[in-house]
């Protein structure tokens, strides 16, 4: 079974902390994308990656970043939480370029910051 | 405006039929798909259509695609309260793998 694993379901952090959503697949994807689910918003992208090292902002990268050191493992840094950043977030990867851009979806991480 | 937009609840009688609705603004998406979240779960891919096809038929689900309106459908046939969830409609933006969502669908199915 494919599996995109988030490294926690529920997070509490206060505001102005540094915070780490950690994301692992198991599918040797080369792409891989973090989202954020707010009610009537949909999923909106914060971040995408398509290589090791490599990244590409999404549509509402402030507040947030990225790294990918490893091509299974991909991290979104809250580098000073916000009350505005409580949220869903979600993980996805998909095969690379020229193939289906099928996405799998973590179980989600659902962050407050109080 | 947005990549892709869908209007935001749907309700419908057990064993009627759904239509769920969305359209996109960037034709370069090569496929068109539909993701189904159940309360509390991640997503899940429910169909696909390449972009060169108009409709595409699986089981009771039935996707349209309108290239010149730019505009989607997904069809449910008789209707179960399990197929109560959000639906999205996803394309890919630009030539790479960026994947863009809609705002979701909350189907509500009334026995």
């Amino acid at each position: 079974d494919v599996k995109v694993t988030q490294s926690s379901r529920y997070l509490v952090k206060r505001t102005g902390e540094k915070v780490f959503l950690e994301c692992v697949q198991d599918m040797d994807h080369e792409n891989m994308f973090w989202y954020r689910q707010d009610p009537g918003l949909g999923l909106r992208l914060i971040y995408f990656s398509y290589d090791v090292k490599m990244k590409e902002k999404g549509d509402i990268p402030e507040g947030y970043s990225v790294s990918r050191e490893k091509k299974e493992r991909f991290s979104l840094i809250l580098e000073s939480a916000s009350t505005n950043q409580t949220s869903m977030y979600l993980c996805a990867s998909s095969a690379g370029r020229g193939q289906e851009f099928q996405a799998f979806f973590g179980q989600g991480t659902r962050l407050t910051v109080v | 405006g947005e990549d892709v937009e869908q209007s935001l609840f749907l309700s419908v009688r057990e064993g009627d039929s759904s239509v769920i609705n969305c359209t996109y603004t960037d034709s370069s998406s090569t496929y068109l798909y539909w993701y189904k979240q159940e309360p509390g779960a991640g997503l899940q891919l429910l169909t696909y259509i390449f972009s060169n096809m108009d409709m595409k038929q699986d089981q009771r689900l039935t996707v349209l695609l309108n290239k010149k309106d730019k505009h989607l459908s997904l069809r449910i046939a008789d209707t179960q309260t399990g197929d109560s969830a959000i639906y999205f409609c996803a394309g890919t933006r630009g030539q790479g793998g960026k994947l863009i969502f809609g705002q979701g669908t909350e189907l509500s199915v009334k026995p």
